[in-house]
């Protein structure tokens, strides 16, 4: 059964302070690894897309990469405004027509100032 | 550009009432159309999705129905709601002409239902 699981569940950061979020995944045959941001309140906000190991991808102080088993949000001076959760999901071969995702239950960030 | 409606934003029912939830899209045709339910501490489970018109795929059987009436048009009801149906209820879109394909869901602003 495809499984995602994300870690730490919570994390506190001081302004300034780098750190990485850890996404552990088994998949049949993953088809595109999936990092969201959300807001409290707020849907998932569609962060990067991942297909193979190795690839890596940047979006201001965000920077996922993959690798066959797992896959880190590094997160490189983070700003108070960088506080949310952050989401991991795979694709998988699934058989029919379905691009369905299997989510993590997601990190909680915090940043003071 | 394509934006994605839920409504309403919160609702609050009481047990054995009916529910309709609806999600409409703006700026595409034939879309991969999903519902997701957010849990406290759990993570987004799916619970219906659909390729086309009338086209209904169940995850998980439930006291929930879904239905696509219209292209860009979602729906969930259910005839009889139950304290366990309480939750964050997300309408997911995939963009694309293609009924397999590779990218991402973007995600409504999600209904918060309350069931008493």
């Amino acid at each position: 059964e495809d499984q995602v699981t994300q870690s730490p569940e919570a994390l506190r950061l001081q302004e300034g302070e780098s750190s990485s979020l850890n996404c552990s995944y088994t998949v049949s045959g993953l088809r595109g690894l999936f990092w969201y941001r959300q807001d409290p309140g707020k849907g998932p906000e569609f962060l990067f897309t991942l297909y193979s190991a190795g690839e890596e991808k940047e979006k201001e102080r965000l920077k996922a990469t993959l690798t066959k088993k797992e896959s880190f949000l590094h997160i490189t001076a983070p700003k108070p405004e960088d506080s949310a959760t952050y989401l991991c999901a795979v694709r998988g071969n699934y058989g029919g027509a379905t691009n369905k995702l299997i989510f993590g239950t997601g990190t909680l960030l915090a940043v003071q100032p | 550009s394509q934006t994605i409606h839920q409504w309403p934003a919160t609702l609050v029912q009481p047990v054995g009432s009916p529910l309709s939830l609806e999600c409409t899209v703006e700026g595409t045709s034939n879309p991969n159309l999903y519902w997701y339910r957010q849990a406290a501490g759990r993570g987004l489970q799916l619970l219906f999705y659909s390729v086309g018109i009338g086209q209904i795929s169940s995850e998980v059987p439930q006291n929930l129905s879904a239905s696509r009436p219209q292209d860009r048009q979602f729906i969930l009801s259910s005839k009889k709601l139950l304290l366990s149906d309480s939750g964050f209820y997300l309408c997911a879109v995939q963009y694309g002409y293609a009924t397999l394909n590779d990218s991402p869901l973007h995600f409504g602003n999600g209904t918060r239902l309350t069931v008493t």
